[in-house]
């Protein structure tokens, strides 16, 4: 049974550059959610998609942006990249229903130069 | 606003130790509580649920406590081993976890 599936592993850009983030849910779950993790932090929520819509947002400026497909794979957009976006990205999905479970991926490591 | 804090940041410990990891969180009316672990670089790896209605939650060696009036949880690991040096977070809220900054162990061998 195939968990949390998240791509690039690492990537690194320049300030002002655009990237985007891919997840994919563990089978059965619907709801993906986005964090943010800074080193030595814990992670910080950015937004949650349920149904293709994005549910609830964080303390987070519009320069972070997502998208939910039909097969609930998700896609995280940072633009006008900064400095302060190098992070550790999760993924999380869930059940809408029930207790709520939080499934994490491994995460993609996104450095800005 | 939730706030969750975790004291220690840092602790070490003899193999067999039994380890003690805090979480405190300002706001009682929580949804849920969950400890996770992580490895250096890694993702999450989830240890233990408990929810609002309950006081604790076991799994082998881990023992998860909660109370929700005092705002605090333990962790427990029995009789710690190498293998669990990591890095352990708290997290309170439904879909929308808060998390503390975690705590790092070091089990020496």
């Amino acid at each position: 049974d195939a968990g949390v599936t998240q791509s690039p592993t690492h990537l690194i850009k320049t300030r002002g550059q655009q990237v985007t983030l891919r997840c994919s849910p563990k089978s059965g779950h619907d709801t993906v959610s986005w964090y943010q993790q800074a080193l030595g932090q814990g992670p910080q929520f950015i937004f949650q998609y349920y149904e293709e819509e994005e549910r609830q947002r964080g303390n987070f400026p519009d320069r972070f942006s997502g998208h939910q497909f039909p097969n609930y794979s998700s896609e995280l957009n940072v633009n006008a990249l900064l400095l302060g976006d190098s992070a550790l990205y999760l993924c999380a999905s869930s059940l809408t229903t029930g207790a709520n479970v939080l499934t994490f991926g491994a995460g993609s490591r996104l450095t800005v130069l | 606003k939730q706030e969750v804090t975790q004291i220690p940041a840092a602790l070490s410990v003899p193999e067999g130790e039994n380890l003690v990891l805090n979480c405190s969180f300002t706001d009682s009316a929580i949804y849920n509580l969950q400890w996770f672990r992580q490895d250096p670089g890694k993702g999450l790896t989830s240890l233990l649920l408990i929810q609002s209605s309950q006081r604790e939650q076991t799994s082998g060696r881990l023992n998860a406590s909660l109370d929700k009036s005092s705002g605090r949880s333990t962790l427990y690991i029995a009789a710690s081993q190498p293998g669990d040096s990591a890095t352990y977070l708290c997290a309170v809220g439904d879909y929308k976890l808060s998390f503390g900054a975690g705590t790092t162990v070091t089990v020496r061998a």
